[in-house]
């Protein structure tokens, strides 16, 4: 069966600190994934995807960077965390049509 | 770029009360169009879609029409029930954009007893 993994569920970061976010997926290949924020009471920023490996598109430029080192693996990174960073953070992938399937998030307070 | 416009929450019903939340979107091209629900403390799930002009998609009593010549895509309930309380999300998507998932800013909605 196709399943996401979304890890960690909550992170508690001080500003400055790097950050690492991961995302896999099981059960198929080639999917096309991405990497959703959302601040407080804010609605969903697509901040990057990928087609394919070592393929990264950005939509919003900003202090985070992602990384697609596997064919379902989807990394987001930031090497200094702001304040503004803090969110929730949401993974996504689709096998190359309309069924998306959200990973649980994970849930990013810096302070 | 592609973008949806959403009408601003809270929106607050009383149970039973009909309820409409607006919903227009900018696109190129030919997109989908899509309402998706995030109740309290869960995540993004699916509530109906719709891939072309005046299609309709339907599910738990919801509805929303697909209207190209108005660029919208209204969500609509007869009734509406406590357990509807959550964030509503209309979003696009079109296949030459790689699939990306485009949102609203999302509306909540709040049903009281």
């Amino acid at each position: 069966s196709q399943t996401i993994h979304q890890w960690p569920a909550t992170l508690v970061q001080p500003v400055g600190s790097p950050l690492s976010l991961e995302c896999t997926v099981e059960g198929t290949s080639n999917p096309n994934l991405y990497w959703y924020r959302q601040a407080a009471g804010r609605g969903l920023q697509l901040l990057f995807y990928s087609v394919g490996i070592g393929q990264i598109s950005s939509e919003v430029p900003q202090n985070l960077s992602a990384s697609r080192p596997q064919d379902r693996q989807f990394i987001l990174s930031s090497k200094k965390l702001l304040l503004s960073d803090s969110g929730f953070y949401l993974c996504a992938w689709t096998p190359g049509d309309y069924g998306y399937t959200f990973g649980s998030g994970t849930r990013l307070t810096v302070v | 770029g592609d973008s949806v416009t959403q009408m601003e929450g809270p929106v607050t019903l009383s149970e039973e009360a009909f309820l409409t939340i607006n919903c227009t979107y900018t696109a190129t091209g030919y997109p989908s169009l899509f309402w998706y629900v995030q109740y309290p403390g869960e995540g993004l799930q699916l509530l109906l879609k719709a891939t072309k002009a005046d299609d309709k998609g339907s599910n738990k009593g919801f509805e929303a029409t697909y209207r190209k010549e108005t660029t919208s895509f209204h969500l609509e309930k007869g009734s509406v029930q406590v357990s509807d309380s959550a964030v509503y999300f209309c979003a696009l998507s079109r296949r030459d954009s790689s699939y990306k998932l485009i949102f609203g800013s999302g509306t909540r909605l709040l049903v009281r007893p």
